[in-house]
Formats: C-alpha cells, structure tokens, sequence
C-alpha cells in the first residue's frame, strides 16, 4: 500500500519567515494531495491541495509544489503569523471507485515564535 | 449546509456499555469515512462507505460497528471498547469522484474516553 512521510516532526520559526514541510509518498498511482491543518481539539481542515497533472499550487501564503518523477510533494507558508501553529499533516490519495483513500504522513508541529 | 456534524462532541463510556456515534452531511457526498485519531498522530482510517455501501473495513475489531442508514448519515457502534480505543473519532466525506477528487471534508470529532 501507500506510504507517506513527512518531515520534519517540528519545526518552529520566527513570525514573518517560511516555513517548509516536506512530503515522499511511494505510489505512483497515488495523483491527490491534500494538506490539512490541525490546532489543537479542532477538526483537521484542507488547506491546499495539488493534483498529479500540475507542478504548483498557490494560495495567497501558502503554496504547494508536485514533484511526480522524485515522488515528493511540499508545503511552503510564506510570511508566517502565529496563527499558523498548528499540526500539519499532508496525504496522498490512493484507490479506485468512488471512495479513494487518504494515507497520511506523520505530521508536523509548526510554531511560530511572535 | 456546507458542514459535516458529529454528535455527541464528548463520550465516556465503561467498558461494558453500548453507544453510538453520530455523523450528518448535507452536501450531497457519496463517500463517508470513519477515522480514528490518538493524539499527536495523523487520522487513522477505520471504514469507508461508498453510496451507502461498506467498501473499505480496514481490520478494525468487531466492537465497532458503523452503519450507514442513508446517504447523509452515518453512524458507529460501539460496544465492549477498551480503554486503549479512548480517541478522537472523525468522520469524514468527500463529493463524488466525477465532481473532484478525493477532496475530504472532517467533522469536528467526538472525543472518546473508556474507562
């Protein structure tokens, strides 16, 4: 099955910097990647997400980039905010049929330091 | 309504008691999941339903039961959990594959403690 990873586990930084998480997944039939965001007691919450026919994604800060030959995907937040903190967790999807599956990387518990 | 509800939004229950969790979408998603979620740990999935039918179990132990009555419900059973099944229970759903992918959206979870 899919194998996602994710690094790194923690990662703080100073308010106005980047951040950076980064994503391997194993599948190469897997073409959905979300990323969703968690704070504390909260449900997770899409982000942003890339399909497998498009190298790059922006939203505002926050913007994603697809490398299907190196299997790899990642997370860029520009600009941070403390409220950016949060766990973030990126997924790949997998399977077929109507219900496909999300395998999800370990996550990554971003602080940013006001 | 552009949300997915969970009732109820905390749970504890012993170790013999039966109950159920709740899970309501109104957005016309054919696809709902149950996840199960420890803390610091992403979601770990537990069951998928597809228009209403069970089409992923992932090994998960006969003292959770879900159940799909319609399309925008979806429920889980409970009973005989042990205190390691104390979790976060999400549930999920995503529209159908011909309108996107597998763009999930998550309730706010019940928070489960055995005891």
């Amino acid at each position: 099955g899919e194998n996602v990873e994710q690094h790194p586990s923690t990662l703080s930084v100073q308010e106005g910097d980047s951040a950076v998480i980064k994503c391997t997944y194993s599948d190469s039939a897997s073409n959905y990647f979300p990323w969703y965001k968690q704070e504390l007691g909260k449900r997770p919450q899409l982000i942003i997400d890339i399909r497998s026919n498009v190298g790059e994604k922006k939203d505002q800060r926050i913007a994603v980039t697809l490398n299907k030959t190196a299997k790899h995907f990642s997370l860029h937040i520009t600009e941070t905010q403390p409220e950016d903190s949060a766990v973030y967790f990126c997924a790949a999807s997998t399977g077929s049929g109507s219900a496909r599956q999300l395998t999800f990387g370990s996550g990554t518990q971003l602080t940013v330091l006001p | 309504d552009t949300e997915v509800t969970q009732t109820p939004k905390h749970l504890v229950m012993g170790m013999t008691n039966k109950k159920s969790l709740k899970c309501e979408q109104h957005m016309g998603h054919r696809a709902m999941y149950w996840y199960k979620q420890k803390a610091k740990k992403p979601p770990e999935l537990m069951f998928v339903y597809s228009y209403e039918k069970l089409s992923i179990n992932e090994s998960v132990p006969s003292r959770f039961s879900p159940e799909c009555p319609n399309s925008s419900l979806l429920n889980l059973h409970l009973h005989a959990l042990q205190p390691e099944d104390s979790a976060l229970y999400l549930c999920a759903s995503s529209p159908p594959l011909t309108r996107n992918y597998n763009e999930q959206f998550f309730g706010p979870g019940t928070r489960l403690t055995v005891l």
